[in-house]
C-alpha cells in the first residue's frame, strides 16, 4: 500500500492554458474525492466518485473544471483556460465504503498549481 | 448545512505546555467530527475522529478531543507540546459518515517555542 499518489506535485502555468492533474488512490478504495485548498483556508470539496460514477459536484466546480475516473481506478482533474484565481493546492483523497463499514479518508500530498 | 468554526487562526505555546485548539460545529443532524494535521506542502493526516461512540476520543501523537453536544464543541488537546507538533490543524465535519463529504474549518496554525 503506497498511499494516495498525486502527480505532478507542482505545476506552474500561464493564464489561459489547460492543465491536468492525476490522482492514484489506494488500490482497494472505491471512493475518490477532489478538494481545493487556497492559501490560508481549509480544503473545499469539489467532487467525488464512487467507482467510475461521479456522484456529486460542488458549485465551485465551474464549467472549466472536469473530473473523470474512467475505470474506477485513477482519476484526472482538468482545468481549462486557467485563471489566476485557480491557483491553489488540489488535494485528492480516497476511501473504502462497503455495507459493513466506512473506513475514512486517506489524503494525497496534493498538486500545487500556480497560474501566472 | 454543516459548518465548523475554529477560534484562533494562530496559537503559540511553549514546548511542554498544554495545547488547546478550539472547534465549534453547527449541524442539523448528529455530526461526525474530525481533526486533521497538515505539515508544509503536505496533504492532510487524520489525527482523530468522533463517530458517535465515546465522547472522549484519543488520537495519534498524544492528541485527544472531547465531543460536547451541549457546547457544540470538539476541542483538540495535548498535555505537553513538542516541537514536532508545529503545523496547521483543521477541524472538519461530515453529515452521514466517515467517508462522506467533509466541510473544513479555516485552520489553526500551531507554533511551538522553546
Amino acid at each position: 500500500d503506497t498511499g494516495v499518489s498525486q502527480d505532478p506535485r507542482h505545476k506552474i502555468t500561464k493564464r489561459g492554458q489547460n492543465v491536468t492533474f492525476r490522482c492514484d488512490p489506494i488500490s482497494e478504495h472505491n471512493r475518490l474525492y477532489w478538494y481545493r485548498q487556497t492559501l490560508g483556508q481549509g480544503p473545499e470539496f469539489l467532487t467525488y466518485f464512487q467507482n467510475e460514477a461521479q456522484l456529486e459536484k460542488s458549485r465551485l466546480l465551474s464549467d472549466r473544471f472536469s473530473a473523470e475516473r474512467p475505470k474506477g481506478s485513477f482519476s484526472t482533474l482538468e482545468i481549462q483556460r486557467t485563471e489566476q484565481g485557480d491557483s491553489a493546492m488540489y488535494l485528492c483523497a480516497s476511501s473504502l465504503v462497503n455495507d459493513r463499514k466506512n473506513y475514512g479518508y486517506t489524503f494525497g500530498s496534493g498538486t500545487r498549481l500556480t497560474v501566472v | 448545512a454543516q459548518s465548523v468554526t475554529q477560534l484562533g487562526s494562530h496559537v503559540s505555546v511553549s514546548e511542554g505546555a498544554l495545547v488547546l485548539l478550539r472547534c465549534n460545529y453547527s449541524s442539523s443532524v448528529p455530526p461526525y467530527l474530525f481533526w486533521y494535521v497538515q505539515y508544509p506542502n503536505q496533504g492532510l493526516q487524520l489525527l482523530l475522529k468522533y463517530t458517535s461512540a465515546a465522547t472522549l476520543v484519543k488520537g495519534i501523537n498524544g492528541f485527544e478531543a472531547e465531543f460536547k453536544k451541549s457546547e457544540t464543541s470538539f476541542h483538540l488537546t495535548k498535555p505537553s507540546a513538542h516541537m514536532s507538533d508545529a503545523a496547521e490543524y483543521f477541524c472538519a465535519v461530515s453529515r452521514t459518515g466517515t467517508a462522506s463529504k467533509l466541510t473544513f474549518g479555516t485552520g489553526t496554525r500551531l507554533q511551538v517555542t522553546l
